[in-house]
């Protein structure tokens, strides 16, 4: 079974750049993850599904601020021009033919 | 649009049961896997289960197997997660989701 590591926390100053890391276990790093966004007192929402060769599909609404990359066994997730309704919890999720995993998630704080 | 619709709070005593419920519309409900995610206060997403309701195959996270029953019924496009004892420690928010989409969420309180 796959294992999705995040860091627990990050943080950017409002206007700046900030990319966030989710890395997939040993013999998991060709998996395909998503990435979701979890403001305070809200239901997640989807972001975009991100493939190891790093091209990635966003859901409906997401702003073009948000983009995917890999490398090996990590994927990121990009948050450009930060905004204040960004600071958010951030969470990975992978999945294979019997389970499906979240990573621990990160708080992003934007300054 | 596509939606997820779940039942509303509910609190429970201890050792009652408890079926929730989410509503899937603007897909075809019996092509998607749907599952449920359990967020305990102050804590991250932990998938429960899910579910395949064009033939009702169903998978169990191995902290969930036994604990809950997930089901679908397809002809009215909702799925289920459903306790026959509820404990203390099943208080917490719960999710349904589709692989690209979230229901709004049921806060579940179980105290005595």
């Amino acid at each position: 079974q796959p294992v999705l590591t995040q860091s627990s926390s990050a943080s950017a100053s409002l206007g700046s750049s900030v990319k966030l890391t989710c890395t997939l276990s040993s013999g998991h790093s060709s998996y395909i993850i998503a990435w979701h966004q979890q403001q305070a007192g809200k239901a997640p929402r989807y972001l975009m599904k991100l493939e190891g060769s790093g091209s990635y599909n966003k859901g409906s609404g997401v702003p073009d601020r948000f983009s995917g990359s890999s490398s090996g066994a990590d994927r990121y997730l990009t948050i450009s021009n930060l905004q204040s309704d960004d600071e958010a919890d951030y969470y990975c999720e992978t999945w294979d033919s019997n389970t499906r995993v979240f990573g621990g998630g990160t708080k992003l704080t934007v300054l | 649009e596509v939606q997820l619709v779940q039942s509303g709070a509910e609190v429970k005593k201890p050792g009652e049961s408890l079926k929730i419920s989410c509503k899937g519309s603007g897909y075809i409900f019996t092509n998607y896997w749907i599952g449920w995610v359990r967020q305990m206060p102050g804590k991250g997403l932990e998938w429960m289960g899910i579910i395949y309701p064009g033939d009702s195959d169903t998978r169990y996270s191995p902290s969930f197997q036994g604990q809950v029953t997930i089901s679908a019924d397809k002809s009215i496009s909702t799925a289920y997660l459903q306790w026959s004892s509820l404990k203390a420690s099943d208080t917490a928010m719960y999710y349904c989701a589709k692989w690209d989409q979230w229901g709004q969420g049921t806060l579940v309180t179980v105290s005595s």
